[in-house]
């Protein structure tokens, strides 16, 4: 079945250092959705990327299509404590119906 | 901006009621999802809908059931709840295709004991 993991399941960090984690598929994606779930909410979506090589930035983070198209990067530089939260990849679903699928998250925790 | 309202942070239920999540859009979009999310396993699609009165089976709709009477109006049914259903239930809703990314709801974090 269609897989999207992520990795790495959780990390902690120093307010300052810039963090990296990366979503791959067992498929080939055209579609790449980055979000990020603060604690007691739903997912917002922070950036969308659309074709392979692509590098798109929203302030501090940056997101990369994989040119495979089996995988995403994100960045988050120099990171505060409000960056706190996990973040999920995702992208439409292989069955063809109208939907996203999600990858099993990162859970980041900054330590001030 | 979007708004998806699910209207219960948090619930607390007894194994056999029946328990609907109740979630509400506010910007017309024809189609809306309930997912669920567990730790480790990231959010999983149970049910969605593309129009009033559909109905699509998502990836684990045992247990579940859904109703979509009205176009803003997506809810989640529990039919006889069991403790393997705590989870937090996520409620979204987006017009078009799924590419420009879902809005939403903040979730209800239901138990059932």
């Amino acid at each position: 079945g269609q897989q999207l993991n992520q990795s790495p399941q959780s990390m902690f960090i120093q307010e300052g250092e810039d963090v990296s984690m990366n979503c791959t598929s067992s498929s080939i994606f055209n579609t790449w959705l980055w979000y990020k779930q603060d604690p007691g909410e739903g997912p917002v979506l922070l950036i969308a990327l659309y074709k392979a090589g692509e590098l798109t930035s929203n302030g501090r983070l940056t997101a990369q299509f994989g040119i495979t198209r089996k995988d995403s990067f994100l960045n988050i530089s120099a990171s505060i404590p409000s960056d706190v939260g996990i973040y999920f990849c995702a992208g439409p679903t292989l069955t063809g119906a109208n939907n996203l699928f999600f990858g099993t998250g990162t859970r980041l925790t900054v330590i001030p | 901006d979007v708004k998806v309202t699910q209207s219960s942070r948090y619930l607390v239920k007894r194994t056999g009621e029946k328990v609907f999540l109740e979630c509400v859009q506010d910007m017309d979009h024809e189609n809306m999802f309930w997912y669920r999310q567990d730790p480790g396993l990231g959010l999983r699609l149970i049910y969605f809908s593309y129009d009033v009165k559909m109905k699509e089976k998502g990836d684990i709709p045992e247990g579940y059931s859904v109703s979509r009477e009205k176009k803003e109006r997506f809810s989640l049914i529990l039919e006889s709840a069991s403790t393997n259903q705590t989870s937090m239930y996520l409620c979204a809703s987006i017009q078009g295709q799924v590419d420009y990314g879902y809005t939403f709801g903040s979730g209800t974090r239901l138990t059932v004991v």
